[in-house]
Formats: C-alpha cells, structure tokens, sequence
C-alpha cells in the first residue's frame, strides 16, 4: 500500500518561530488532508488540499502532487499551536482508505 | 453545530465482555468511519461505510463489527474484547468518499478504551 511518511517525527519551538512540517508520499492521490490533533487528544482538520496552496490565518499548506509531497507552513507560532500534526492521504485507484502518517509533535515553548 | 459524537468517551473493561461504541453525526454524511490510534502506529482504520447497509473492512479489522441501518449512526461493537484492543478510538464522517469532493473528514472526540 501507500506509504507516507512526515518529518521531522518531532519539534521544539520558541513562541513566535515558524516552521515547516513535510509529508511524503509513496503513489500518487486522490486527496491529501492536514490535521491538528490537540493535547486533548482532538483531531481537528486544518486544509483538504489534493494540489496547489492554501492559507488559514498563521497556516498555509502546499502540495505537489507530481512529486508526492506537501508541506504545513505554521508562522508566529503559539503554544497553542502544540500538539501533532497528521497529514492523510487517499491514494488514487478507488482505494476507500484514508492513509495517515506517524505525525509530527510539535511543541511551542513560551 | 455540526458535530460527530462519541460515546463513551472513557470506558474500562474486562476481556470477553461485549461492548458498543456508538457514533452518530448530524451532517447527513454518506461516508464514516473508525478509526484506532496506538502510539507509534498513528491512525488506522478499522472500517468504513459509503452508505446505509453499505460496510467494508479496514487495515485493521479484526475482532470488531460494525452496522450502518441509519444514515446518522455507526456503531463499533466488540464482540469479545481482548486487551489488544486497548487504544483510542475515533469516528469520522464526510459528504463524499473517503475525503474526497472537497469534503473533509471531520473527527468525533474519541474513545479511551482499555480491557484488562
């Protein structure tokens, strides 16, 4: 099956930083999705984003679907910007399961 | 408010006694699903509806059963719990399948559950 990995597997910020999150995937999909799982435990869906770029205040997200990857831009983090970031994939051939990857726990300091 | 609900959102269990957690949602979604989340595996799914009557399998479908005779409802049931089925459980919905249609998937709460 597809395989998707995210890097890096975890991330230690100062209030304020921005980073980048990446997803890469192993086949080429029919839609690829970001989402926020809070320390809560909450998944919350940040972009449905199969191709191109988005943005959603202090997040943008881009995917190149020809070379399998996106990424989550987060700018001016906050700390409650914490938690993990799961990037989801449908892979393309009629397959009805959406892949996740292991994430990404990222944690803003004050 | 749209919403999927989970219930219960912690439960505790011993093996071999049936339990059900329900999932409903308010949104008129054709697709659901349930999904575990174990440390260190992420998310997988366990199984997935299209529509009414309408079921398939997941990665990880073992030891679980699911039914669709309601549009707004989908039920995880485990017939027999064991304590390898301690774990995190999720419901998600969408409009389309799978994600698709621009139709995100939307999470329910989850549901801790640990079998001794």
């Amino acid at each position: 099956g597809i395989q998707v990995e995210q890097s890096p597997p975890d991330l230690i910020l100062q209030e304020g930083a921005n980073s980048t999150l990446r997803c890469n995937f192993s086949d080429s999909v029919n839609n690829l999705q970001w989402f926020h799982q809070n320390p809560w435990g909450q998944l919350i869906n940040l972009f449905y984003i199969p191709s191109g770029t988005k943005q959603n205040g202090r997040l943008s997200a881009t995917t190149v679907a020809t070379e399998r990857y996106s990424l989550l831009y987060i700018s001016s983090s906050q700390t409650t910007d914490s938690g993990v970031y799961f990037c989801a994939v449908e892979p393309s051939g009629g397959s009805y399961i959406p892949t996740f990857g292991r994430g990404t726990s990222l944690i803003v300091h004050p | 408010e749209a919403q999927v609900t989970q219930n219960p959102r912690y439960l505790i269990t011993v093996t071999g006694k049936k339990l059900t957690v329900t999932c409903s949602q308010n949104m008129n979604h054709e697709y659901m699903s349930w999904y575990r989340q174990d440390p260190g595996l992420g998310l997988r799914q366990i199984y997935y509806s299209m529509n009414v009557e309408v079921t398939d399998k997941g990665d990880v479908p073992e030891g679980y059963k699911v039914s669709r005779k309601e549009k707004r409802n989908f039920p995880l049931i485990l017939e027999s719990p064991s304590p390898n089925q301690t774990s995190l459980y999720f419901c998600a919905s969408s409009r389309g399948r799978g994600g698709s249609y621009n139709s995100p998937l939307h999470f329910g709460n989850g549901t801790r559950l640990t079998v001794t």
